[in-house]
């Protein structure tokens, strides 16, 4: 059973405009979640988290919500760029400290 | 330095090899992982090393062997793997007590024939 899913494969988002990428999760212990990103040939890259304790945070163009009672977080990108076009993954753990739970991936392409 | 090393990038290997897959990263964290991505699904955890002690074994096949010689250090012996033991295999590392923020390695493509 897949605890933490994203539900869309791919996201096709034009240059300047708004991308959300979303994620759902089941395991209502879970108590913090992340963002990654990846570039083919590479491995992920951290990108942002919250807490939660907190149902927003913000770094620059990235936002990340998050919804308990849904069960639901979402990554905005504003504006969007072509370099964003990435794999997204969301994650999830209990706990600092411990193991991530990943969810599948949204693949973004931002084009100019 | 805040790199994590991996080697080789692409290794492949018959079911009766025996082969190494090393890690090396210098940002004085003391837990390191082992994680392993198939295609189009995301990665899975293997094996979290604290101090240099395996904390974490996901129930990983013992054809799959971990050692962490030091803090900077982490590899994985394979030896008698199965061809759907191919795949993408990932090092990370983090401070011990950590808010998720880990930092991969590229990556070890493993084809096993």
């Amino acid at each position: 059973d897949q605890q933490v899913k994203q539900n869309s494969p791919s996201l096709s988002v034009q240059e300047g405009r708004i991308s959300i990428l979303n994620c759902d999760y089941t395991n209502s212990m879970f108590d913090y979640f992340l963002w990654y990103k990846k570039y083919p040939a590479e491995g992920p890259t951290f990108l942002i988290s919250i807490s939660s304790i907190k149902d927003k945070n913000e770094d620059g163009r990235f936002t990340v919500f998050l919804n308990k009672s849904a069960k639901h977080l979402s990554l905005h990108i504003v504006p969007s760029q072509p370099g964003d076009s990435a794999v997204y993954f969301c994650a999830a753990s209990v706990g600092a400290g411990n193991m991530l739970t990943f969810g599948g991936g949204t693949r973004l392409m931002v084009k100019p | 330095d805040t790199e994590v090393t991996q080697t080789p990038k692409h290794l492949v290997m018959g079911m009766t090899n025996k082969k190494s897959l090393k890690c090396e990263q210098h940002m004085g964290h003391r837990a390191m992982y082992w994680y392993k991505q198939k295609a189009k699904k995301p990665p899975e955890l293997m094996f979290v090393y604290s101090y240099e002690k395996l904390s974490i074994n996901e129930s990983v096949p013992s054809r799959f062997s971990p050692e962490c010689p030091n803090s900077s250090l982490l590899n994985l012996h394979l030896h008698a793997l199965q061809p759907e033991d191919s795949a993408l295999y990932l090092c990370a590392s983090s401070q011990v007590t950590h808010t998720g923020e880990l930092f991969f390695g590229e990556g070890s493509r493993l084809t096993v024939l």
